[in-house]
């Protein structure tokens, strides 16, 4: 089982700042295999980004996806206001597919 | 715009079961993977289930593998999820989500509570 690793748990920033996020895997995975969600509360997860760079339909560019091997990265260029949620990374190459802890975006 | 909305989520005694549903509904449903995910304060997300377009191939966690059955009607563009032998672990919120590896789409969840 892929085990993902998301730092940090927590990260305070402002209106306008970029924000970088990480999710780390257990071993080394294809990026086709790695997706990221937004969930704010209340809501249900949405999908941002899927294949590690894929950005899926209505995200803005504002939002980025990297990383191969075992490091994944989710950008957000300027956060927005709407940007201040909880964000998980996803393995979904194989079975069972396996979800990050979540790393929370605060506003500072 | 994609619609999946959840019913069927309750209290129940462990041991016991529960069905869930899930119509959906602005895509062609039986043209896509579907899934359970579930979700608690405590594991977060937790992947639960998938089904096959045509129902011919299923894949369980193994936390569920054996209690959990996952099964669909796209006569009536419906996902069900038959659950047995429910344990206080299986609390959770409980969504659907359309795909099969990652999800396009969500619904809103449906809360189950195992406790006497």
């Amino acid at each position: 089982e892929i085990v993902l690793t998301q730092s940090p748990g927590t990260l305070s920033l402002s209106p306008g700042e970029r924000a970088t996020l990480s999710c780390r895997a257990s071993q080394s995975v294809s990026s086709s295999f790695l997706a990221w969600y937004q969930q704010k509360p209340g809501q249900a997860p949405r999908l941002l980004i899927y294949g590690a760079s894929s950005r899926a339909s209505g995200i803005p560019d504002r939002v980025s996806g990297s990383g191969s091997g075992t490091d994944f990265t989710l950008t957000i260029s300027r956060l927005e206001p709407e940007d201040f949620a909880v964000y998980y990374c996803q393995f979904y190459g194989g079975i069972p597919k396996t979800f990050g802890q979540g790393t929370k975006v605060e506003i500072k | 715009e994609v619609q999946l909305v959840e019913s069927g989520g309750g209290l129940v005694q462990p041991g016991g079961s529960l069905r869930l549903s899930c119509v959906a509904s602005g895509f062609t449903f039986s043209t896509y993977w579907m899934s359970w995910v579930r979700q608690t304060p405590g594991k977060g997300l937790e992947w639960v289930a998938n089904i096959k377009e045509d129902g011919s191939e299923k894949y369980y966690a193994e936390s569920v593998k054996g209690r959990f059955t996952i099964s669909r009607d796209n006569a009536k563009d419906a996902l069900y999820l038959q659950m047995n032998s429910l344990r206080a672990e299986d609390t959770a919120v409980f969504y659907c989500a359309r795909g099969g590896s990652w999800y396009f789409d969500w619904g809103q969840g449906t809360l189950v509570t195992v406790s006497s």
